[in-house]
């Protein structure tokens, strides 16, 4: 397993300002993704986030809004921008030890904006 | 992309009575992984069992098995023996691994109350 942690744990912010969530794993990892948690909704994936690269974003997702950093294997970042009452959701990160195991889950952030 | 459908939104069982949830996907990998997860009031997302679509033999998770049916495409998982903790949102999720991605897709979940 891993023992993931994510902060914020929670956050309530104004629209049009942007929330910077970061995700640290207790060893290093292979893979680390981003995942939103719209209210009464599944996980739906936001991105890939690629050591010392560019993200691989999902389908309806985009950098401008969503940029994620991972400056190494155990540390992620992802940064809401410009954010409307639409974003408002938990936000997840996974990660993932070898290619083909299970993900698994940090705590998640409840992000809510007003 | 993997579609996946969890036909029962809610299900409800009696405390050490078993239960099963359904799930149906469409892949066109041949080699993949699926998962059922967890979700808990306090959100975390937990692991409760996994099954490599190669093996034929369904996985088995202490109180918790699947029943895996790869020409069918159907992963249902059943609780025996259910106890107040079950009590949880559960998720089916295939996961694509052929390109190295290891991406998860969820269902939309079933909502599992146990009843003392």
């Amino acid at each position: 397993s891993a023992v993931i942690s994510q902060k914020p744990s929670r956050d309530i912010c104004q629209r049009g300002t942007s929330l910077t969530i970061q995700c640290q794993v207790d060893s290093q990892v292979t893979m680390m993704f981003w995942y939103r948690q719209q209210p009464g909704q599944s996980l739906t994936l936001i991105a890939t986030a690629n050591q010392g690269s560019e993200a691989t974003y999902e389908s309806g997702f985009v950098i401008d809004k969503f940029p994620i950093s991972r400056p190494n294997l155990t540390f992620s970042t992802l940064t809401v921008s410009n954010m409307s009452p639409e974003d408002s959701s938990i936000y997840l990160c996974s990660v993932v030890r070898e290619v083909g195991y299970e993900q698994y889950f940090g705590p998640g952030t409840r992000l809510t904006v007003t | 992309a993997q579609t996946v459908t969890q036909s029962q939104p809610e299900m409800s069982v009696q405390e050490a009575e078993t239960v099963t949830l359904s799930c149906t996907y469409d892949t066109s990998e041949s080699d993949y992984y699926l998962f059922w997860y967890k979700q808990p009031p306090s959100r975390q997302m937990i692991l409760v069992i996994r099954q490599e679509a190669y093996k034929q033999q369904n996985a088995t998770e202490n109180r918790f098995s699947v029943n895996f049916q790869k020409a069918a495409k159907s992963f249902s998982l059943k609780i025996s023996d259910s106890q107040l903790g079950d009590a949880a949102m559960y998720f089916c999720a295939p996961s694509t691994i052929q390109t190295g991605a290891n991406n998860l897709f969820f269902g939309t979940g079933t909502r599992l109350t146990v009843i003392p």
